[in-house]
């Protein structure tokens, strides 16, 4: 069956604080795999994507994310994390998501 | 990129009423589709709505429940029929304007059935 798997429901961290959030999936068709967030009422955004090439890439505000095929894995890292930061993440493949991790970052 | 509206943003219903969730994008894209969100889970797609024929739906969600409806490239409504309190949730329109999957969403609909 396809699915997505985050591993953390929610994370707590100080400001300056390495994140890393996992997201493991299962999927038999081309991957496409996408990391979204949602600050404190707004919409759902794009953080970055991934289709193909150097499996590195970067979003927007900071963050990375790793594709690694053998793994079936695309975490999500950011070095520093700040306050602003706190949201919702989600990652999905296509149009499956996970179910989401909530990041509350301390000032 | 697409700007997505959704209207209402929230309603309280009644048991067993209906509500029809309107979605309405900016400029013209290709594919455009519904989600449901539960507290504490994941969005799960509800269809697929596809401009001049019905709308193709998930397992676990059927077309009596859920009538949905694409008249043009912009716009598509979800109806949500004969409600009971186990569809309170947050209705999400989104689009695509590609194939790679890559969503824009819209502010959602967060209904509650009482």
């Amino acid at each position: 069956a396809q699915s997505v798997s985050q591993h953390n429901h929610h994370v707590i961290l100080s400001e300056a604080a390495s994140l890393e959030l996992g997201c493991n999936y299962s999927y038999g068709g081309t991957v496409n795999l996408f990391w979204y967030v949602q600050y404190p009422g707004q919409h759902l955004q794009l953080l970055l994507k991934y289709f193909s090439g150097d499996p590195l890439v970067k979003g927007i505000k900071g963050f990375e994310a790793e594709f690694i095929k053998s793994k079936f894995s695309f975490n999500l890292r950011k070095p520093s994390v700040q306050w602003s930061d706190t949201a919702e993440y989600f990652c999905a493949v296509r149009l499956i998501f996970g179910k989401g991790t909530r990041l509350h970052i301390l000032p | 990129s697409a700007v997505i509206s959704q209207k209402p943003s929230r309603d309280i219903c009644q048991r067993g009423t209906s509500l029809t969730i309107q979605c309405q994008v900016d400029s013209q894209v290709t594919m455009m589709f519904w989600y449901r969100q539960q507290p504490g889970q994941s969005l799960t797609l509800i269809a697929t709505a596809n401009q001049g024929s019905e709308a193709t739906y998930e397992s676990g969600f059927v077309i009596d429940k859920f009538p949905i409806s694409r008249p043009n490239l912009t716009f598509s409504t979800l109806t949500v029929s004969n409600m009971s309190p186990e569809d309170s949730s947050i209705y999400l329109c989104s689009a695509t304007t590609s194939g790679t999957g890559e969503q824009y969403f819209g502010p959602g609909t967060r209904l509650t059935v009482t």
